[in-house]
């Protein structure tokens, strides 16, 4: 089983719909959980942090479930500046080295008019 | 604000040729710093991360090594480059070993 493991989509979508990714990883000592955004051919960005109780930002949700070892994140109102790859990252997944983050693959995403 | 300069964008080097990346991040102390390696259509691969000045951790065995001469500064290097060398080369730093923050990337292209 992969460390951190992402539906490699794509994902079509039209503007305006919502669309939800899913991550799921192996270690269940991680600690910490982020997604983060990479447009091609550039560098990953950070997109927000994941957080037990889930959090949001504007049009985005992030939520935890560490019983059943998920993240997910939830785009509402799609819009075409959106189209990305969204990677889910974990750390402390291989369990072994320090500030040691885990990338998911990717999820592929293209909002359309 | 700290800022991170990774350069070059782009590199076309022939099998057998020497590599050297540079890394410097500005405006912090003592980061912790990265080297991922992604190869297309592929995830983000750890190659080496340093908590310190001389301080150099290894993920995964292969044909390259990595130096960190100065506190802000982290080099990624090989003495003769493979064909399966070839991807986008992104640093990293980090202050708490939590949230990354790349640098724009180099493509490498080893032919």
């Amino acid at each position: 089983r992969k460390e951190v493991e992402q539906d490699p989509g794509p994902f079509n979508v039209p503007e305006g719909a919502t669309v939800a990714f899913n991550c799921t990883y192996s270690n269940s000592a991680s600690q910490s959980f982020f997604w983060y955004r990479q447009d091609c051919r550039k560098e990953p960005k950070l997109l927000m942090s994941v957080y037990s109780s889930g959090n949001e930002d504007g049009r985005f949700t992030a939520q935890l479930n560490r019983a059943s070892q998920y993240i997910s994140l939830l785009i509402r109102d799609s819009k075409l500046s959106d189209s990305a790859t969204y990677l889910c990252v974990v750390n402390g997944a291989g369990g072994t080295s320090y500030g040691k983050l885990t990338f998911g693959q990717g999820t592929i995403l293209t909002v359309h008019p | 604000s700290q800022t991170i300069h990774q350069w070059p964008a782009t590199l076309v080097q022939p099998v057998g040729s020497p590599l050297s990346l540079e890394c410097t991040v500005e405006g912090t102390s003592n980061p912790n710093l990265y080297w991922y390696r992604q190869a297309a259509g592929r995830g983000l691969q750890l190659l080496f991360y340093s908590v310190g000045i001389g301080q150099i951790s290894s993920e995964v065995p292969q044909n390259l090594s990595a130096s960190r001469p100065q506190d802000r500064q982290f080099i990624l290097s090989s003495k003769k480059l493979l064909l399966s060398d070839s991807g986008f080369y992104l640093c990293a730093w980090s202050p708490t070993g939590e949230k990354l923050f790349f640098g724009s990337g180099t493509q490498l292209s080893v032919l």
